[in-house]
């Protein structure tokens, strides 16, 4: 049984380009959630997704943005990236309220 | 504010050792409290807490959780090398529908041979 699979694993762009993230939940998972972990710093949660629909929604400005489709993978998306952007970005899938199983995440790095 | 403090935030220890790691809270609408450890990318899940006084247990790692006070700690006894990671807390909050994870800053801990 397959984990939570995040794509790609690193990632390098510069400053004002824009950038897609993706996400397969564990088998059996229908909620997804996006975490940007700062170096040195804790997860901080970004949003999160249940049955297509953003449902809950962190500190971040709107260039941060989701979707899931209907077999319940997810994208982030983030538009015009700044340098404090750079951040690992953890994506965790669970069955509604229930336990957070973590992907490895996507290493970005804004030049 | 909802907040999440683990102390202390490194900690360096030798192989035999016990270690205490704390996690203290401020939040609304607490729900559980999870622990997660984190060796390169992925946190991979250690306990969930719901309950005061009920202590959790893996073989070397156990957790407890005291609401009343607002805290928890994990100990691992008989450290070992592979236990060397950064130890995230995380408080879950329950709002409605969503439950959303708010982390601590972490704790490094490195086991010496």
């Amino acid at each position: 049984d397959a984990g939570v699979t995040q794509s790609p694993t690193h990632l390098i762009k510069t400053r004002g380009q824009q950038v897609t993230l993706r996400c397969s939940p564990k088998s059996g998972h229908d909620t997804v959630s996006w975490y940007q972990q700062a170096l040195g710093q804790g997860p901080q949660f970004i949003f999160q997704y249940y049955e297509e629909e953003e449902r809950q929604r962190g500190n971040f400005p709107d260039r941060f943005s989701g979707h899931q489709f209907p077999n319940y993978s997810s994208e982030l998306n983030v538009n015009a990236l700044l340098l404090g952007d750079s951040a690992l970005y953890l994506c965790a899938s669970s069955v509604a309220k229930n336990i957070q199983y973590f992907g490895a995440g996507t290493r970005l790095s804004v030049l | 504010e909802d907040k999440v403090v683990q102390s202390p935030l490194s900690l360096v220890v030798h192989e035999g050792d016990t270690v205490t790691l704390n996690c203290s809270y401020e939040v609304t609408n607490f729900r559980s409290l999870l622990w997660y450890k984190q060796e390169k990318k992925a946190p991979t899940f250690l306990f969930m807490l719901t309950s005061s006084g009920i202590e959790k247990k893996s073989g070397r790692l156990s957790s407890i959780l005291d609401k009343k006070e607002l805290f928890s700690i994990l100990n691992i006894t008989a450290t070992q090398t592979g236990d060397s990671a950064v130890y995230l807390c995380a408080v879950v909050l329950d709002t409605g529908a969503n439950s959303k994870l708010t982390f601590g800053k972490g704790i490094t801990l490195s086991v010496r041979p």
